[in-house]
């Protein structure tokens, strides 16, 4: 299976500024997947990653607030824009072996980037 | 919300007991997969039943689907302190690849 490493793995950021994560892929994949998971919550995903064309963004979440790039098949970067405490979160990348198929066997995850605004 | 709904939210048990955990659905699904989270780390995926299959195993796991209730569940047999984590159930729809995670239960294995 894929392994993703991810950047940072936490990080404490004034509230107003922004904050870039990246997640680099040991192999090429077609779609990258981003997710939050607020405090003791489940996951929810914020948009999917094709590489090429713009991303796609699940209800509640805008590009202008989580930009999201992929320059190539074993690269993205979201960045979290603007920050607020609210914004306060583990984001995870993922990939789906598969899913261009239309089929999803399992994600595999980044280790996940703790962010805490103040 | 078509989110899983999981049971229980928190399960505390000594090292050696058997662990289980439920999860159900509202929609058809194409398959329903198990994953763990260390600490707030990366989860990773443990077990994958497709929707017919009804059990299915892989180590001292133990996964049961009833597609009639909705409903799935997950054993974890002779349980270890190194067992301790989040465990969430995912719910791949029928037809695509949208997946939806559900809330998932701590579990504590007390040595």
């Amino acid at each position: 299976s894929a392994v993703i490493s991810q950047k940072p793995s936490r990080d404490i950021c004034q509230r107003g500024t922004s904050l870039t994560i990246q997640c680099q892929v040991d192999s090429q994949v077609t779609m990258m997947f981003w997710y939050r998971q607020q405090p003791g919550q489940s996951l929810t995903l914020i948009a999917t990653a094709n590489q090429g064309s713009e991303a796609t963004y699940e209800s509640g979440f805008v590009i202008d607030k989580f930009p999201i790039s992929r320059p190539n098949l074993t690269f993205s970067t979201l960045t979290v824009s603007n920050m607020s405490p609210e914004d306060s979160s583990i984001y995870l990348c993922s990939v789906a072996p598969g899913v261009s198929y239309g089929q999803n066997y399992g994600y595999t995850f980044g280790s996940g980037t703790r962010l805490t605004v103040v | 919300s078509q989110q899983g709904e999981e049971d229980p939210q928190a399960l505390s048990i000594q090292e050696g007991e058997n662990a289980t955990m439920n999860c159900s659905y509202k929609t058809s699904i194409n398959n329903l997969q198990w994953y763990r989270q260390n600490s707030g780390r990366g989860l990773v995926h443990l077990i994958l039943i497709r929707s017919n299959e009804r059990e299915k195993h892989s180590g001292r796991l133990r996964v049961t689907l009833d597609t009639s209730k909705k409903s799935s569940s997950l054993l974890i047999t002779a349980s270890r302190a190194a067992d301790t984590a989040s465990y969430f159930c995912a719910t791949v729809f029928t037809g695509g690849f949208k997946t939806i995670f559900g809330a998932g239960t701590r579990l504590f294995v007390k040595a």
